[in-house]
């Protein structure tokens, strides 16, 4: 495996399901991000972890709970979502948080909660 | 609320001229811009990054950085049909929402 990948690809839930979103990156980057990218709006910063500690949260409501529990590996769990929480979730990751060198992105997951 | 703008286009040019993309941003302070390439339904991709005054050229792309402007543009010459794709616009950690840009054959 290279880069950063992301499971699962695709999520349909239910508004009162429980369900995780998985983000592993293998580049030996010490920064790692979840980003919500939605139709025709900016990629919206979520959280932002640097070597395991979170650094910046972006006012996200809290059925959206991260965890990083090592540098390589990056969790979002999800709770009692909204429709309007359908969006392409992606991670990302980076040499350091202040992201000079730019993001290396995983391929998303497409999530769709009915 | 820090932004960054971008035209949403969609911006169409043909096959082998130059496509200029343009991008503005709020927070003085920022440090690193970046341009990423987007192709429907994938993820975002690095394609330049600058972080001084001035022009930074790789390859077909030149990016142009105008900090007393807050200003940001990427330039890709000899456009093809291959470039057609979404492209992000970033500073530091903050992004546009995309311009669309289609090269016609």
């Amino acid at each position: 495996e290279t880069g950063v990948t992301q499971t699962p690809r695709h999520l349909v839930m239910g508004m009162t399901n429980k369900k995780s979103l998985k983000c592993e990156q293998h580049l030996g980057h010490n920064a790692m991000y979840w980003y919500k990218q939605s139709a025709k709006k900016p990629l919206e910063l979520m959280f932002v972890y640097s070597l395991e500690e979170r650094v910046e949260n972006n006012s996200v409501p809290s059925r959206f709970s991260p965890e990083c529990p090592n540098s390589s590996h990056l969790f979002l769990h999800l709770h009692t979502l909204q429709p309007e929480d359908s969006a392409l979730y992606l991670c990302a990751s980076s040499q350091d948080w202040i992201a000079d060198y730019g993001y290396t992105f995983g391929s998303g997951t497409r999530l769709t909660v009915v | 609320q820090k932004e960054v703008e971008q035209n949403s286009g969609p911006l169409s040019v043909p096959e082998g001229a130059i496509a200029s993309l343009n991008c503005t941003y709020s927070d003085r302070g920022s440090q690193s811009f970046f341009w990423y390439r987007q192709y429907s339904g994938k993820s975002p991709e690095l394609i330049m990054s600058i972080y001084s005054n001035g022009d930074k050229e790789d390859g077909r792309f030149t990016a142009q950085l105008n900090k007393a402007s807050q200003y940001v543009s990427l330039l890709i010459r000899d456009s093809q049909p291959s470039d057609s794709a979404t492209y992000l616009c970033a500073a530091d950690m903050r992004f546009g929402a995309g311009t669309r840009l289609t090269v016609k054959p």
